[in-house]
């Protein structure tokens, strides 16, 4: 079962925009809305930031924002703050009953 | 205060068995999918079996089919993953989590983390 495809990293400035792409095929990403993303801060478990595509949940920062076009997810991070660096991951339910993780991306505030 | 926590893990040798627990509270557990995530050391998460509220229905990455079992007591407000057959490869920090909805739409609540490590 091969991974969504992130990039590896990104990096931005205090206060800027980034973007982060999370790529899959028809049978995941581009077949369904149940596109999700994960933070992760290192030593900690994940933390859901986005579900169903472009829902936050509960208690998440609005300077999180998902999106979707064909296959291809995307996750944006306005007026980057110190706190934001860390690992993303995306996630999708993929056909048959599976579910598929990105393969992450580490987000550096410089 | 909602909440996860998982036991059970530890070192293995190959071929040996595991069983992970996961105890949850602050939710009424039986109304909820929950579901196993793994990483591997300094590796992606990747995403290992998942288990419907009632547990009749259950779903399983291929990486483990056949050698893993999940299953749940929601009486005790538990999940379970069995794991057989241990091979290196599955080293592991093993994540709990609660599904948002449905069976494989988002995991908005995650434990902290059991450690298995597969080595002679």
């Amino acid at each position: 079962q091969s991974a969504l495809t992130q990039p590896a990293s990104v990096s931005g400035s205090p206060g800027q925009s980034i973007t982060i792409s999370c790529t899959g095929t028809s049978s995941d990403v581009g077949g369904y809305n149940y596109v999700s993303w994960y933070q992760q801060h290192p030593g900690k478990a994940p933390k859901l930031m986005i579900y169903d595509v472009n829902n936050r949940p509960s208690g998440v920062s609005s300077r999180f924002s998902g999106s979707k076009s064909a296959n291809t997810a995307s996750l944006t991070i306005s007026g980057l703050q110190a706190e934001d660096e860390a690992d993303y991951y995306c996630g999708s339910y993929r056909n048959s009953g599976t579910y598929v993780f990105g393969t992450g991306t580490k987000v550096t505030v410089l | 205060e909602v909440q996860l926590l998982e036991s059970g893990g530890g070192l293995i040798q190959p071929g040996g068995s595991l069983r992970l627990s996961c105890a949850a509270s602050g939710f009424t557990f039986s109304d909820y999918a929950v579901t196993w995530v793994r990483q591997t050391p300094g590796k992606g998460l990747e995403w290992v079996s998942t288990i419907s509220p009632s547990g009749g229905n259950t779903y399983n990455a291929d990486a483990v089919k056949g050698r893993f079992t999940i299953s749940r007591d929601n009486s005790k407000s538990t999940m379970y993953l069995q794991m057989n057959s241990l091979r290196a490869e599955d080293t592991a920090v093993y994540f709990c989590a609660k599904v948002i909805r449905g069976n494989l739409v988002a995991f908005d609540i995650w434990g902290q983390g059991t450690v298995v490590t597969v080595s002679s």
